[in-house]
């Protein structure tokens, strides 16, 4: 069975920093494009950020770019998200997402919750 | 800024028919948007039901379809049940390799 399960949330300070992982089973990780979204409390999903199989491609929203890094080790079947200089609008759940071309996010964690707060 | 639109909120009877519109605040939405529908619960993983306009995703009820509706792309839902009752996005590429997502339908089933 495909498998995503994310840690590394918790609460952080504004400007602070965290890391977020995504442990993955299941799947040949390393022929997927993987992705994070983020769904802040009241609010709906926002997708924030995607990566190519080697990394040689990073995309991501506007609101985080600069300040988030996503990034992967395929030996470990993991996905990460650096998130430095956060601020109060980045509290939300994170969810890592595979994707497998042509529009399909097929398969998603369950979450791990950010709370950006002093 | 390109913002995807969506309804929302919407209401269906039990065992009634209801659709559920994504368009695009600069244009029309196409196959090159890849149009993608999701059914979520704050809290919860998302669920995928279509992507690329009108594919299903692995075990979704066929009640659930996915087209093209004028400039807009649609989910259909046909014999809507109790346990529909949820929130829906849509997901469009919008170009540059970036994503987005619409603010969401909350459907009532009652």
């Amino acid at each position: 069975d495909v498998q995503l399960v994310e840690s590394g949330g918790g609460l952080v300070q504004p400007g602070g920093s965290l890391r977020l992982s995504c442990e993955t089973s299941g799947f040949s990780f390393s022929n997927y494009w993987m992705s994070w979204v983020r769904q802040a409390p009241g609010k709906g999903l926002e997708w924030v950020a995607n990566v190519k199989r080697d990394e040689s491609e990073k995309y991501y929203v506007d609101s985080v770019r600069g300040r988030f890094t996503i990034s992967r080790d395929n030996a470990r079947n993991t996905l990460f998200l650096q998130m430095d200089s956060l601020r109060a609008e980045d509290t939300a759940v994170y969810h890592c997402g595979r994707y497998s071309g042509s529009g399909n996010y097929d398969y998603w964690g369950q979450g791990t919750l950010v709370t950006v707060s002093s | 800024q390109t913002v995807v639109t969506q309804e929302p909120s919407f209401s269906v009877s039990p065992g009634g028919t209801v659709t559920l519109t994504c368009g695009l605040s600069s244009g029309s939405v196409s196959t090159n948007n890849y149009p993608s529908w999701y059914q979520q619960t704050p809290g919860q993983a998302p669920r995928t039901l279509i992507y690329n306009t009108n594919s299903r995703s692995s075990g979704v009820p066929d009640r659930f379809s996915g087209s093209s509706l004028g400039n807009k792309a649609a989910l259909t839902i046909t014999g809507a049940q109790a346990d529909d009752e949820s929130d829906y996005y849509c997901m469009l590429y919008v170009g540059r390799g970036i994503w987005m997502f619409g603010g969401g339908t909350t459907l009532t089933v009652l």
